[in-house]
């Protein structure tokens, strides 16, 4: 198993630049997650899914927008990116809830720079 | 709205000491703590602590939870410098509509020199 993969590793953008983040899972994991993580911030949660064409918004989704039409791939949109978009993201994945022990995989991660 | 509190923010230790990691946290209608380790990349899955488990334990790490006041201890004993990383700290609420919202302390940077 490969586990999460996540492309691209390295990005720089332009303001007002969109991109896609690519990532998969191939543990037919239902539930998947978008996080940022910045300096003294913590991970936050952008967007989360929990199965194929079920997306919802979590802490911090403006600016963003994700899709789910497998269950394997959930790639995260910046519509019209902004320095403050900044960051390293994460995608994560897990089984559903009520599983013992079930922790959420993560992906290597992005980090995305904003000129 | 669900808060972790991890402290100290940063540490540097010796080769052989014994630390401890503390984490806070509010939340409603909790589920489960969590704690990650964090190197260079993504986090790593350490151990989950529920109501019905409080102690975990595994080779030289353990972890308690206190459900009453509310923390959480990560301990490692006889560190090593493969121990350098950043712990992280979550909880989990009982799931809402389908999902928990995981919640992440900002973490605990460990450095552990020979």
């Amino acid at each position: 198993n490969a586990g999460v993969t996540q492309t691209p590793k390295f990005q720089v953008l332009k303001t007002g630049q969109s991109m896609t983040l690519q990532c998969a899972q191939d543990m037919n994991h239902e539930y998947m997650s978008w996080y940022r993580q910045d300096p003294g911030m913590g991970l936050r949660l952008i967007h989360y899914s929990v199965g194929a064409g079920i997306t919802d918004q979590g802490e911090v989704p403006n600016g963003y927008n994700v899709s789910r039409s497998t269950t394997e791939d959930f790639p995260l949109r910046l519509l019209s990116a902004a320095p403050s978009q900044t960051s390293v993201y994460f995608c994560a994945s897990s089984y559903s809830t009520g599983l013992v022990d079930n922790e959420q995989f993560f992906g290597p991660g992005t980090r995305l720079t904003v000129l | 709205e669900d808060k972790v509190v991890q402290s100290p923010l940063s540490l540097v230790v010796h080769e052989g000491d014994t630390v401890t990691l503390n984490c806070s946290y509010e939340v409603t209608n909790f589920r489960s703590l969590l704690w990650y380790k964090q190197e260079k990349k993504a986090p790593t899955f350490l151990f989950m602590l529920t109501s019905s488990g409080i102690e975990k334990k595994s080779g030289r790490l353990s972890s308690i939870l206190d459900k009453k006041e509310l923390f959480s201890i990560l301990n490692i004993t006889a560190t090593q410098t493969g121990d350098s990383a950043v712990y992280l700290c979550a909880v989990e609420p009982t799931p809402s509509g389908g999902y928990q919202k995981v919640t992440f302390g900002i973490g605990t940077k460990l450095q552990v020199i020979p």
